[in-house]
């Protein structure tokens, strides 16, 4: 089993729809979890991070943590063409204490359609 | 202020060379990564530097591949007798602290030929 696990996609949306992306991880000692964006041809970008169980906003983008089903998801509100980019979603490694040397998934690659 | 810089952006080498790539972090970051991502992949944590010391480089895929960062700024990552399973976008990333958010920048395209 891969230590982070991403539906690969192709994902598409219609504008304003939202679109959802999902993630499993194996460590159940994982502590905290993020979602990068990355374009085409560019270097990834944070746009949210999320420690505890439950929801966290941040304009139009949500994270949601279970951290019981090992499951962690981005749900991007009133998508745009602007969003349509590959969202990885990233864990520390076990072993990394608190210098969060990464273990990213494969990624879901994002199409938001006018 | 500048970010992550890199270079070269793109480096095409033929089997068997050695390149060298270079990161500049962000100024004053104390913590530098290096990732590889092949092509629709995720990066794979390669080594971490904390200023100059090298506490992680269990990402390293074999002994051809070597990192230095001597005084704890720009570092590079040199890989001996490349082989084409080498082609890949080489990130690094650097944050102020050790948990503190990772800056990445914008890569090094390698094509092993």
């Amino acid at each position: 089993q891969k230590e982070v696990e991403q539906n690969s996609g192709p994902l598409s949306v219609p504008e304003g729809a939202i679109a959802s992306l999902n993630c499993t991880y194996s460590d159940r000692g994982s502590q905290s979890f993020f979602w990068y964006r990355q374009y085409s041809g560019k270097s990834p970008e944070l746009i949210m991070s999320i420690y505890s169980n439950g929801d966290k906003e941040d304009g139009r983008f949500t994270a949601q943590l279970n951290k019981a089903s090992q499951y962690v998801s981005l749900l991007i509100r009133d998508s745009q063409p602007s969003d349509s980019a590959t969202y990885l979603c990233a864990v520390p490694r076990p072993s990394s204490g608190s210098a969060r040397q990464l273990t990213f998934g494969s990624g879901t690659q994002l199409t938001v359609l006018p | 202020g500048a970010g992550v810089s890199q270079s070269p952006r793109y480096k095409v080498a033929k089997r068997g060379q050695d390149v060298a790539l270079r990161c500049d972090p962000i100024s004053g970051h104390v913590s530098l990564f290096w990732y590889q991502q092949a092509l629709g992949q995720g990066p794979e944590f390669l080594t971490y530097f904390q200023n100059e010391a090298q506490l992680d480089k269990s990402g390293l895929p074999s002994d051809r591949f070597f990192a230095e960062r001597p005084e704890g700024s720009v570092s590079t990552l040199k890989i001996q007798r490349t082989q084409q399973e080498d082609s890949a976008v080489y990130l690094c990333a650097s944050s102020l602290g050790s948990g503190d958010e990772q800056y990445f920048g914008p890569g090094t395209r390698l094509t092993v030929t």
